[in-house]
């Protein structure tokens, strides 16, 4: 199984430039997330999914958007890229129940 | 005050010691509980879960959780330099939606 899948790894985007980070897993995990982790500030939770069709905002949701419209998918957008979101993103799955959480490898984006 | 509680460290102990990571959360209604290792540019993995007072082994590490004292550590036995590395504490929140809160981490460094 490949588990949770991130792409791209790295990208490099320019202030005001927009793109989606792509997540798929293939546990069919109910719940998703996106979390970034900056140095030394632990990982925020920015958004979570409980299952396609349902998302809901974590702790630093401003300047992202996502939608979940299967159960394997779960693409964060950034619109309007400012070097505040320079970070690590990181996406999670889990199944139903106080379990732990499966990370995809994460992708390391700057914004210049 | 912090939800999750971690000293940054860094922890540095000799090979073959015995490595001792703190954990406090501030939630009473807190049920489960993770500990992850991280190494350096690479994804949290999950390496220890505990939901009830008391302890759990598994090989070398140890959780243990202290809920009247809000506390969760977990202990690395005969501790490896392999074994350097970032280790988070989680907490899940409160809600049926799974979420995860992070402590910091703690920096762990097992010199040869």
């Amino acid at each position: 199984n490949a588990g949770v899948t991130q792409t791209p790894k790295f990208r490099i985007l320019k202030i005001g430039q927009s793109m989606t980070l792509q997540c798929t897993q293939d546990m069919n995990h109910n719940y998703m997330y996106w979390y970034r982790q900056d140095p030394g500030m632990g990982l925020k939770l920015i958004y979570y999914s409980v299952g396609a069709g349902i998302t809901d905002k974590g702790e630093v949701p401003n300047g992202y958007n996502v939608s979940r419209s299967t159960t394997e998918d779960f693409p964060l957008r950034l619109e309007l890229a400012a070097p505040s979101q320079t970070s690590v993103y990181f996406c999670a799955s889990s199944p139903q129940g106080a379990k732990g959480y499966t990370f995809g490898s994460g992708t390391r984006l700057t914004v210049v | 005050q912090k939800e999750v509680e971690q000293n940054s460290g860094p922890l540095s102990v000799p090979e073959g010691a015995i490595a001792s990571l703190n954990c406090t959360y501030s939630d009473r209604v807190s049920q489960s509980f993770f500990w992850y290792r991280q190494y350096s540019g690479k994804s949290p993995e999950l390496i220890m879960s505990i939901y009830s007072n008391g302890d759990k082994e598994d090989g070398r590490f140890t959780a243990q959780l202290n809920k009247a004292s809000q506390y969760v550590s977990l202990l690395i036995r005969d501790s490896q330099p392999s074994d350097s590395a970032t280790y988070l504490c989680a907490v899940i929140g409160g809600g049926a939606t799974n979420k995860l809160i992070f402590g910091t981490g703690t920096l762990l460094a097992v010199q040869p």
